[in-house]
């Protein structure tokens, strides 16, 4: 079972930030959060990762409560293109390559 | 060229048909998944692959099964297609280790997905 409760689905305007919100109230302390994105039945894209440090890159960025019990995926300026399903997914980092598990994630529509 | 490829891309069979999904991938990783999507579900994992000689279930592996035939190339059969088995099958695939020999991302990279029919 995923390890993580996401909103089924969240509408944003174009051009506004996304806060896309996950809570994993059961995170472990080498449990790594990781994003992934589905856009209309391609494969997975993978987004951003991060352990206890709120994260950036070139597509988002992560914030992740001190508690770590919870985090938020930051688009700073949606676009159309954005609108896809959004994956929150909790995972350990080591030699042994713990698995993926994808739940339902977040259905995100980004409106003009 | 696409980094991880499927083929094919759709496939419409009968009930007892014997299927066969292939995967390829260029990107020189150790590692391979299948996976199978339900409308409006996320994915479950079918089998995975840490090398050509390791091949572990993963949540849904009953009525399929998968050969690592060599690193780039992991592929899924349907021995015998039942209708609920009708779903998007994708491969995907990671690199356990960095260059350094220390525990990666292991971000997964997705193929395109296959759309399976079982009539």
């Amino acid at each position: 079972d995923a390890k993580t409760t996401q909103p089924p689905s969240m509408d944003c305007a174009e051009g506004r930030a996304a806060n896309l919100p996950c809570n994993h109230s059961t995170i472990s302390g080498n449990e790594y959060v990781y994003w992934y994105r589905q856009i209309h039945s391609q494969g997975p894209q993978y987004i951003i990762h991060g352990l206890k440090n709120n994260e950036t890159n070139e597509m988002a960025s992560l914030i992740i409560t001190e508690d770590r019990k919870s985090s938020t995926l930051i688009l700073p300026h949606a676009t159309l293109r954005d609108t896809a399903v959004y994956y929150c997914i909790v995972r350990v980092i080591d030699n042994y390559g713990q698995n993926f598990v994808f739940g339902p994630g977040t259905r995100l529509s980004v409106l003009p | 060229d696409a980094d991880v490829t499927q083929t094919p891309r759709n496939r419409i069979t009968k009930t007892g048909k014997r299927i066969m999904l292939e995967c390829s991938q260029t990107k020189g990783h150790d590692r391979m998944y299948w996976y199978r999507q339900d409308p409006g579900l996320g994915l479950q994992l079918i089998y995975y692959s840490f090398d050509v000689k390791d091949i572990n279930k993963g949540e849904i592996s009953d009525g399929y099964s998968v050969s690592r035939q060599a690193q780039a190339k992991f592929s899924l059969s349907l021995e015998s297609a039942i209708p609920n088995q009708t779903a998007l099958y994708f491969c995907a695939t990671s690199d356990l280790l960095d260059r350094t020999g220390r525990p990666s991302v292991d971000e997964q990279y997705f193929g395109p997905g296959t759309r399976l029919t079982v009539t």
